[in-house]
């Protein structure tokens, strides 16, 4: 199986400032990677897939990194907005299928 | 209006109760999941299915049974077997290419009293 920790803690920053989360995974390397966003009582929202041959991924504000010497991916939000306050889950794929293992979320609270 | 639902929002039962949530999507994706959610805990993968009348295992899947009888729908019935069923119930579906997205619905919130 694979083990996936993201920021055990909570995170706050200053709206405006970059945040960045970090998901680490222990054993095999995926062939992807997913971010996923989720608001509270409601299902995850895609928002960036890397592949294992891609070091970074852009979306708008959003920046993703994925480094397979260090098992780590990144997950930058630039221009942070309290809008931006939510979980966010990392997912990678099994090798097996369409089956994803999920970490336990980074919660981010951006502060006007 | 596309997408994938999952009825009821909220559901309470009692103890030794078998329930069923619902789940159906209009996206046409063949594969469908169901994953729990705990407090401080990732989701968690109960059952899979890849294709109707096939269905697969997840990491969790004691005291659940699932069904897969047509594309759209893939019902999850939580069994008076689950002996910890209070939880956040997510379902959700995916295309056919491996490096699709999963689209998830809103979320069922099961509660034992």
């Amino acid at each position: 199986s694979q083990k996936i920790e993201q920021n055990s803690e909570a995170l706050n920053i200053q709206e405006g400032k970059t945040a960045t989360l970090t998901c680490n995974y222990t054993n095999y390397s995926p062939a992807y990677l997913q971010w996923y966003r989720q608001d509270p009582g409601r299902g995850p929202v895609f928002l960036l897939l890397i592949r294992e041959n891609e070091k970074e991924k852009r979306k708008e504000r959003l920046k993703v990194t994925f480094d397979t010497t260090l098992k780590q991916s990144l997950f930058h939000i630039t221009a942070s907005q309290p809008a931006d306050s939510a979980t966010y889950l990392c997912a990678l794929d099994r090798h097996t299928g369409n089956q994803f293992y999920f970490g336990t979320g980074t919660s981010l609270t951006v502060i006007p | 209006d596309g997408g994938i639902t999952q009825s009821p929002k909220y559901l309470f039962r009692k103890e030794g109760q078998n329930v069923t949530l619902s789940c159906e999507q209009n996206l046409n994706h063949d594969a469908m999941y169901w994953y729990r959610q705990d407090p401080g805990q990732g989701l968690r993968l109960i059952y899979y299915s890849q294709i109707v009348n096939d269905f697969q295992k997840g990491d969790i899947a004691e005291g659940y049974s699932v069904s897969r009888e047509k594309k759209e729908s893939f019902p999850l019935t939580v069994t008076s077997a689950q002996k910890n069923p209070t939880a956040f119930y997510l379902c959700a579906s995916e295309g056919g290419s491996r490096t699709d997205t999963q689209y998830f619905g809103p979320g069922t919130r099961l509660t034992v009293l």
